[in-house]
């Protein structure tokens, strides 16, 4: 199965709306970072957390290494948020690599 | 900073041909990762280094793809006899070392004829 499940895996909303976003991990993460692919294709860092939560904007994530999971809320949606946005967690196992969640297409309308 | 640098942007190759593709890492990151993006299988980790040593290929292919990091500031990876199957978004990505936030390039689309 999953080791990182995303959800929704689309979303459409209306300009100035809120939203969230989740991954839940069949793994033992012990961080977790959220991008946002661009229509470009480029990954655009949005938050690195060790357990904890941070806040940015209109964006804000929390990452819970007991529940195994991490959310991205998004604040007052605006069209230019629209895109695919990505979770991907390290885990304990010793080796850096990031494992990714399959994604959630944003489409922001106005 | 010009982040990281992939070349080409975008490569075609035909079938069975060979294909190398280069990452720069961001100056003074010790740790490169390379990356693969399709539709049907999603991002998934191929492989790393650390201090131009590899760690961890347990995400290549066993055969025809192999990745070398040379120096500190570029790293490849080659694949050799090109199949349809190889046809993706190749993502490098590098950061500061240890449990530390990484930083992608924006990716080489190789499509195999």
């Amino acid at each position: 199965g999953d080791k990182v499940k995303q959800s929704p895996s689309a979303l459409s909303l209306q300009e100035g709306t809120n939203s969230a976003l989740r991954c839940n991990f069949s793994i033992a993460a012990t961080t977790v970072q959220w991008f946002l692919q661009n229509p470009r294709g480029s990954l655009i860092n949005l938050f690195y957390l060790v357990p904890g939560t941070k806040e940015n904007g209109r964006l804000k994530s929390a990452f819970d290494s007991k529940e195994s999971y991490s959310t991205l809320h998004i604040r007052d949606a605006q069209l230019e948020d629209s895109g695919t946005y990505f979770c991907a967690a390290e885990t304990s196992s010793g080796s850096w690599q990031l494992i990714f969640g399959s994604g959630t297409q944003l489409t922001v309308m106005p | 900073n010009a982040g990281v640098i992939q070349t080409p942007r975008h490569k075609v190759t035909g079938k069975g041909q060979e294909a190398t593709l280069w990452c720069e890492p961001i100056s003074g990151h010790s740790a490169v990762f390379w990356y693969r993006q399709t539709i049907v299988q999603g991002l998934e980790f191929l492989t790393y280094f650390r201090n131009q040593a590899p760690i961890d290929d347990s995400g290549m292919p066993k055969e025809r793809f192999s990745a070398q990091m040379p120096n500190q500031s570029h790293s490849t990876l080659k694949i050799q006899s090109t199949q349809p199957q190889d046809s993706a978004v190749y993502l490098c990505a590098s950061s500061l070392g240890g449990k530390a936030e990484q930083f992608f390039g924006p990716g080489t689309r190789l499509t195999v004829l």
